[in-house]
């Protein structure tokens, strides 16, 4: 089975500072990795996916992702957080297996906070 | 081009009152999902069309069906609602060409609360 598990419900950051988010996946085969942001009372949008073309992945708004096979992780990081990064943030495997082609499942979110 | 939208926005049901969500793409898109987003536990896969005709059943199908009515829309209805269902709602939309890296784009969500 495939699941993901993203470590703290809640990150506080300080404007400025640097932004962690981590997600861990259990994975039996090649896993397909995805970063979704949600601003407030909206709904998620695709920050970055790991396609196996790179281990470091860059998305929007500066965020990137690094695979680590060996850690089994796709942390989320971004160098200097701004206030409008302020969200949740989900971290998503694709399903394999036949008929379950674009199904993702979705870690538990990460609330972002920024401080000023 | 607005991507994805669901209507409504808001709504309150009493027990065992049903309605339905509406939701459309104008992407051309092939497969279409519907999610519930409740506090702590992410988005949970309730139904999911493939193709225009199908539908399958995600992770939490009880007490809802479908029906994918057309390309553009794909609709989630609850029979009998239940205090259990209330939650946030999303659909979403993919190609369905890019297989397992096709990205979902999200519609703004419908906020149900059941008395």
């Amino acid at each position: 089975a495939q699941s993901v598990t993203q470590l703290g419900s809640h990150v506080s950051v300080s404007e400025g500072a640097l932004v962690l988010l981590r997600c861990n996946y259990s994975s039996s085969v090649p896993p397909y990795l995805f970063w979704y942001v949600q601003y407030p009372n909206q709904g998620l949008q695709l920050l970055l996916k790991y396609t196996s073309a790179a281990t470091l992945v860059k998305g929007i708004n500066g965020f990137e992702a690094e695979f680590k096979k060996s850690e089994t992780s796709f942390h989320l990081t971004k160098p200097s957080a701004h206030m409008s990064d302020a969200a949740e943030y989900f971290c998503a495997v694709s399903l394999h297996g036949s008929g379950n082609t674009g199904k993702l499942i979705f870690g538990q979110g990460t609330t972002l906070q920024v401080k000023p | 081009n607005a991507g994805v939208t669901q209507t409504p926005k808001f709504q309150v049901l009493k027990t065992g009152q049903s309605m339905t969500l509406q939701c459309a793409q104008d992407m051309n898109h092939n497969s279409m999902y519907w999610y519930r987003q409740d506090p702590g536990m992410g988005l949970r896969l309730i139904y999911y069309s493939a193709s225009e005709g199908t539908t399958d059943k995600g992770e939490v199908p009880n007490g809802y069906n479908v029906s994918r009515l057309n390309k553009r829309e794909f609709s989630l209805r609850l029979e009998s609602a239940a205090p259990s269902q209330t939650s946030v709602y999303f659909c979403a939309s993919s190609s369905g060409t890019g297989g397992l890296v096709d990205t979902q784009y999200f519609g703004p969500g419908t906020r149900l609360t059941v008395l």
